[in-house]
């Protein structure tokens, strides 16, 4: 009953430093997304997945990387963080038929200093 | 201009009172429209969803979209405290999906 669970719940970077954020889903849904949200700003796509062995970016993919690793899991790579990616980041995943609801993971809080 | 444009509050109302959310499109290809309900340090969650004009009930919940206007709302009657959250609208053209910037709404006893 997990549904999307993200790894890690609270982080702190220092510019320059690099990590990973984790998202899996054990819903058996083909879609997977990464989204940013920012006060005013609302939830803005990073990248998504359509399907295992397939990504593509969003509206705002600069300073991130992705990997699909499989079906379940996708993550989220900032391979040399900035402040202006303090932010919190939301993993969803979509079964795949058209319109249907995005499940959302509960975030990863993140600041860089 | 954005695409999507809500309103973020704050929003505080009294329990028992009609809440009045609303949000204006600019992209008249959207064909699916969402309310995401998310409370404090969770990820949004949905609420409901329509893809035609009209009105669309569930409790206390009636989604209205008004397509020639490019304008959704949603209304709660009878709000309780549990009802203090942020409500994100959304809409969405074959899984490209676009969210306001999300209104809090504070139900107070």
């Amino acid at each position: 009953n997990a549904g999307v669970t993200q790894t890690p719940k609270f982080q702190v970077l220092k510019t320059g430093q690099s990590m990973t954020l984790q998202c899996a889903q054990d819903m058996n849904h083909n879609s997977m997304y990464w989204y940013r949200q920012d006060p005013g700003m609302g939830l803005r796509l990073i990248y998504y997945s359509a399907s295992e062995g397939t990504t593509d970016k969003g509206e705002v993919p600069n300073g991130y990387n992705v990997s699909r690793l499989n079906k379940r899991e996708f993550s989220l790579r900032l391979e040399s963080a900035a402040p202006s990616q303090t932010s919190v980041y939301f993993c969803a995943s979509l079964q795949g038929a058209v319109n249907s609801p995005l499940h959302f993971g509960n975030g990863t809080r993140l600041t860089v200093t | 201009q954005k695409e999507v444009e809500q309103d973020p509050g704050p929003l505080s109302v009294p329990e028992g009172a009609i809440v009045s959310l609303n949000c204006t499109y600019s992209n008249s290809a959207f064909q699916y429209f969402m309310w995401y309900r998310q409370y404090s340090r969770k990820g949004p969650e949905l609420l409901m969803y329509t893809y035609s004009s009209g009105n669309k009930e569930d409790g206390r919940f009636t989604a209205q979209v008004d397509k020639s206007s490019k304008y959704i709302s949603l209304f709660i009657r009878d709000s309780q405290p549990s009802d203090s959250a942020t409500y994100l609208c959304a809409m969405s053209l074959n899984n490209d999906m676009r969210f306001g910037a999300g209104t809090r709404l504070t139900v107070k006893p």
